[in-house]
């Protein structure tokens, strides 16, 4: 069965530093999402993605952030200068369709620690 | 405001019993979805019921949604020891966001 993937797995960063946190989505699928959620809290929605553009962002979404698809099958989202209360797990997700009536399909995440 | 609120916040029971699990909102909704999350993990998708849906089963689970209350819930029956999990509510309302509950963790004892 097709799944979202994503890495790495871990990574460990210097507050400060940039990091490029990476997912390839289910083939056919054209909607694409990142959300985190920090130890122990609710899982947040950062940014949806469709045809090649934000659709939607939250206020969490701020310039430090930014979201690009380089190619037909990776979608990236890209922290400039890290923060300690950048530390989360980042989910990826996609979709076939708008999230309206359709279930969007997690990737295993990604556990990003600033020290 | 918080859109999603599980209780219990936490459920223990022992294998064989069923476990409910409840989730309010405060907005109007299209669709209300369940996720399971294994600690640390990722979140796997378990059910989606539409606004204009009252029941839905899926194997061991059923899950219910009353729009005039803006809650659901979920039952898992017969449980087993690998259900133990966080479980998620999750809704969506003409956006493309999915906006998450606080979750009920689930301890099933063998």
């Amino acid at each position: 069965e097709p799944e979202v993937t994503q890495t790495p797995s871990h990574q460990v960063t210097q507050m400060g530093q940039e990091v490029i946190l990476r997912c390839v989505p289910i083939s056919n699928h054209l909607y694409f999402y990142w959300y985190r959620q920090i130890l122990g809290q609710k899982v947040e929605f950062l940014v949806s993605f469709y045809n090649n553009e934000i659709s939607e962002k939250s206020e969490i979404f701020d310039d430090q952030f930014s979201v690009e698809r380089p190619d037909g099958s990776n979608f990236t989202l890209k922290i400039r200068s890290t923060k300690l209360e950048d530390s989360a797990m980042y989910f990826c997700a996609s979709s076939p369709d708008r999230a309206i009536q359709e279930t969007q399909y997690f990737g295993p995440g990604t556990r990003l620690l600033v020290l | 405001s918080q859109q999603g609120e599980e209780d219990p916040q936490a459920l223990s029971i022992q294998e064989g019993e069923n476990a409910t699990m409840n989730c309010s909102y405060k907005t109007s909704i299209n669709n209300l979805q369940w996720y399971r999350q294994n600690s640390g993990r990722g979140l796997v998708h378990l059910i989606l019921i539409r606004s204009n849906e009252r029941e839905k089963h899926s194997g061991r689970l059923r899950v219910t949604l009353d729009t005039s209350k803006k809650s659901s819930s979920l039952l898992i029956t017969a449980s087993r020891a690998a259900d133990t999990a966080s479980y998620f509510c999750a809704t969506e309302y003409n956006t493309d966001k999915l906006i998450f509950g606080t979750g009920t963790r689930l301890q099933v004892f063998p």
